[in-house]
């Protein structure tokens, strides 16, 4: 079946546009969340949804970034005022409802961001 | 908060044996998990540890001892393609409802001939 998709694959921006990154999670899955990836680095967390709802944005770096999911289904993550240091992969990922399933998430290919 | 240690790097040649340890400090404990990126790829999720003990999965085997706040993955006869970066991730359940994974800062693991 589909897995999740990211879009764009890639996006360059000048340093103080904003940028909006999509998520299109698997079909049935409750939970979405929003990690970032700086080069050679580990995943570091944004944000997460269960369903609608962010119980979670404590990864949310300043409020320039922000992000919503609407239908259970589609996220977007919005950059306002992009940064230099804002330059980095953002990873989508997406998992079922229970214990088990929680911990198995299921990443998208990610938006590589650079910021000039 | 939480916080994972891993080795940066391990090398290892194929068909050996390679273990990646994981230690971890987490308010709350819903279990551990591994995941493994190649270079430029998604991570993919490997194991998953909520109880005690040894979970094998093919050559993949993962190991939890929540007495010890500790884990590793273990990888047998070891092939290039298992050249990637591999992450453990802990999931402490009191932070908005459970489901944030931490990651930890990953172990490159260099398969050599």
């Amino acid at each position: 079946g589909a897995g999740v998709s990211q879009s764009p694959s890639n996006k360059v921006t000048e340093k103080g546009k904003d940028v909006e990154l999509r998520c299109d999670p698997i079909s049935g899955h409750t939970a979405l969340y929003w990690y970032r990836q700086s080069l050679g680095q580990g995943l570091e967390f944004l944000i997460y949804f269960q369903g609608n709802s962010a119980p979670d944005k404590s990864g949310l770096p300043s409020d320039r970034f922000s992000a919503e999911r609407t239908g259970g289904s589609v996220s977007t993550l919005t950059i306002q005022r992009t940064q230099q240091e804002d330059s980095a992969v953002y990873l989508c990922a997406s998992s079922r409802r229970g214990t088990r399933n929680g911990n198995t998430l299921h990443f998208g290919n990610g938006t590589r961001l650079t910021v000039t | 908060g939480q916080s994972l240690e891993q080795p940066s790097e391990v090398t290892a040649v194929e068909g050996a044996i390679v273990q990646i340890n994981c230690t971890y400090q987490t308010s709350g404990f819903y279990g551990l998990s591994w995941y493994q990126q190649h270079d430029g790829g998604a991570p993919t999720f490997l194991s998953y540890n909520a109880l005690d003990g040894l979970e094998e999965t093919g050559r993949f085997s993962s190991f939890l001892s929540r007495s010890d706040s500790y884990g590793y993955l273990l990888l047998q006869e070891l092939q290039m393609k298992d050249s990637a970066s591999y992450f453990c991730a802990v999931r402490d359940g009191l932070t908005g409802g459970g489901n944030k994974l931490t990651f930890g800062t990953g172990t490159q693991l260099k398969v050599e001939l």
